[in-house]
């Protein structure tokens, strides 16, 4: 089965500073999608970005970019410029090729900008 | 907005009862999921539909049941309900091709 493991519980950052969020994961699938969510206080579930196993460039989207290193299984949200709407519970998450997009969340980071 | 609408937001109720949620798809998904976010279990994949099939099961239990109508939306009913079935649910709906998952704002459910 496949496993998601976010280490940083809390993260706190400054405003227009980068920040890394943690994500590693595990499976025997060579085929699998690696996914971020990003949930604010209001409670919905916001798609940021996608990574599949067989991409040979990290994925970007804005100002989000995803750090995947296979042979580490990591797969680490970068943040860049900070902004203080960016303050929200981040969750990592994959699907395995198969599975279609039932997704296997991780535990999730909450990330606190200051201003 | 996802384009995806779930109904209540909100849902208080006891336990032992039976509930109802309610979800619409964006135009075109025809796959739909349930997931549960609870603060012990976290987020937990419930249930697919395509098409009005059920597809794949995950962590649900034998008390919760769902449905997809020719419409495309997808009920999911909680009976004999617990304090520990309490939990934010989420819906959420995928277009054919695309890797990604839209999120309904999700039904906040209360069992007291």
């Amino acid at each position: 089965a496949q496993k998601i493991t976010q280490t940083q519980p809390g993260m706190f950052v400054q405003e227009k500073e980068a920040v890394t969020l943690d994500c590693t994961y595990d499976t025997s699938d060579p085929s699998y999608g690696l996914f971020w969510y990003k949930q604010p206080s209001s409670g919905e579930m916001i798609f940021l970005i996608y990574q599949g196993s067989y991409d040979q460039q990290n994925a970007t989207e804005g100002r989000y970019s995803l750090n995947f290193q296979k042979a580490r299984k990591s797969a680490n949200l970068v943040i860049s410029a900070s902004q203080l709407g960016d303050s929200a519970m981040y969750f990592c998450a994959m699907t395995l090729s198969g599975s279609a997009r039932q997704l296997t969340f991780g535990s999730g980071t909450q990330l606190t900008v200051l201003p | 907005d996802s384009g995806v609408t779930q109904t209540p937001k909100h849902l208080i109720t006891a336990t032992g009862q039976r509930v109802t949620l309610r979800c619409s798809p964006r135009s075109g998904d025809l796959s739909v999921y349930w997931y549960q976010q609870s603060l012990d279990q976290g987020l937990q994949f419930l249930i697919q539909y395509y098409n009005g099939e059920e597809r794949a099961k995950g962590n649900i239990l034998e008390r919760f049941s769902a449905q997809q109508f020719p419409d495309l939306h997808s009920e999911l009913n909680l009976s004999s309900l617990e304090l520990g079935d309490s939990a934010l649910y989420f819906c959420a709906s995928s277009p054919p091709g695309l890797e990604k998952l839209f999120f309904g704002s999700g039904t906040q459910l209360s069992v007291l």
